[in-house]
């Protein structure tokens, strides 16, 4: 089975901290992919990348940075975190262009104090 | 603004009845796909269904979708009470750049 490991599931965090969430997954997916979920808004697509050291802005990225230096793993960077970053992150891997399902991790919930 | 908007918001049913959700979109779609949430869990891919299909079936789960008025429906059959859960509807545009856009999600609560 498709293993996406998220490095944490809760963090507390203060205004203006670097905050940097992990993603792993163990299936050599070409794409991985940065969510935040928010009630009454459903996901909203932060990054993506489709290669090593590729990215694209999703809907929502500002305020946030990535990274992809290897090819299991996609990090999330707040710079300066902020309350309105309170949020529900998931990541998820999908294999290939041709093969559309997402897998997903199982979440960070970050609360920014 | 929200590609996929599902339809009802909540839904609450009995073990052993069937449960139906529906999900409407904006744009020309490359596919749809449906996707199941625990509570404080991440969602589990359930079924995908392409732009020239019609119906998929998995299990039990039934999947519609008519391009023509934009929307998809969702039928879970004899439903369980571990189907408990918010279910996604994501959209792929023609574009195809991995753009998935999520709908608000339904929730489903079956009563045992």
């Amino acid at each position: 089975d498709v293993k996406v490991t998220q490095s944490s599931r809760y963090l507390v965090k203060r205004t203006g901290e670097k905050v940097f969430l992990e993603c792993v997954q163990d299936m050599d997916h070409e794409n991985m992919f940065w969510y935040r979920q928010d009630p009454g808004l459903g996901l909203r697509l932060i990054y993506f990348s489709y290669d090593v050291k590729m990215k694209e802005k999703g809907d929502i990225p500002e305020g946030y940075s990535v990274s992809r230096e290897k090819k299991e793993r996609f990090s999330l960077i707040l710079e300066s975190a902020s309350t309105n970053q309170t949020s529900m992150y998931l990541c998820a891997s999908s294999p290939d262009m041709r093969r559309k399902e997402l897998f997903f991790g199982e979440g960070s919930r970050l609360t920014v104090l | 603004s929200q590609q996929g908007e599902e339809d009802p918001q909540a839904l609450s049913i009995q073990e052993g009845e069937n449960a139906t959700m529906n999900c409407s979109y904006k744009t020309s779609i490359n596919n749809l796909q449906w996707y199941r949430q625990n509570s404080g869990r991440g969602l589990v891919h359930l079924i995908l269904i392409r732009s020239n299909e019609r119906e998929k079936h998995s299990g039990r789960l039934r999947v519609t979708l008519d391009t023509s008025k934009k929307s998809s429906s969702l039928l879970i059959t004899a439903s369980r009470a571990a189907d408990t859960a918010s279910y996604f509807c994501a959209t792929e545009n023609t574009s195809g750049t991995y753009k998935y856009i999520f709908g608000t999600g339904t929730r489903l609560k079956v009563l045992a």
